[in-house]
């Protein structure tokens, strides 16, 4: 069975960092790319990043770039999103998906739960 | 930087009724591998979204086949041919084309 398991989130003051882990099992991590998408409060979703399935590769959503880094260790199957400088517009419910695959197979077919960051003073 | 509509943001459905929901990107979501990169998830209340259609009209597995999607190059619908309870929720397309963008989402609800 895939499971898709955040962490790590929860209330920090505005500036400060945080960093959320996604713990995959269930499927060859390392066959597929990776992605951040969050959800702020009663609105939709917005994409924050994707890494490719070897790591080599980063994309940022305009909203995060500078400030965010995603980054995997395919060794533990773990997906992370390392986020500097919040602010209250992070303010969202983080959920990590499973994205491209390397070989012909279903991409964004499973999502994680999400975890809750609360950026306020 | 690609751009993604929903047509409408919402929608109230009498069970058993057909529903329609259209996606419009701002450009071509056809790469030269042949595929077209737009998706649509649901995302029932108090859940993350779920995989509906994948490259247009790929019913992911499990999905009913009440669902389709239909188009080409920027105009995309979902259709969902007979609603029923368990279908509302917000529907969103997204694009993988270049980086990754969702539409605003379209709140499916039933009269």
């Amino acid at each position: 069975e895939v499971q898709l398991l955040e962490s790590g989130g929860g209330l920090v003051q505005p500036g400060e960092s945080l960093r959320l882990s996604c713990a995959a099992s269930g499927f060859t991590f390392s066959s597929y790319a990776m992605s951040w998408v969050r959800q702020a409060p009663g609105r939709g979703l917005e994409w924050v990043s994707t890494i490719s399935s070897s790591g080599g590769d980063t994309y940022y959503a305009d909203s995060v770039k500078g400030r965010f880094t995603i980054s995997r260790d395919n060794s533990k199957s773990t997906l992370y999103l390392h986020m500097n400088g919040l602010r209250a517009e992070d303010t969202a419910v983080y959920h990590c998906a499973k994205d491209e695959p390397v070989v012909t197979a279903t991409p964004w077919d499973y999502w994680g739960q999400g975890t809750l960051v609360t950026v306020s003073s | 930087d690609i751009v993604m509509t929903q047509t409408p943001l919402s929608l109230s459905v009498t069970p058993g009724q057909p529903a329609s929901i259209s996606c419009k990107s701002s450009q071509s979501l056809l790469h030269s591998d042949g595929k077209t990169y737009l998706y649509w998830f649901l995302q029932k209340p108090g859940q993350s979204p779920q995989l509906l259609m994948y490259e247009v009209s790929n019913r992911f597995s499990g999905v009913p086949d009440r669902f389709s999607g239909s188009g080409s190059g920027t105009d995309f619908t979902l259709k969902i041919s007979r609603v029923e309870a368990e279908d509302v929720g917000v529907y969103y397309c997204m694009q993988s084309l270049q980086f990754r963008t969702f539409g605003q989402g379209t709140k499916v609800e039933i009269k």
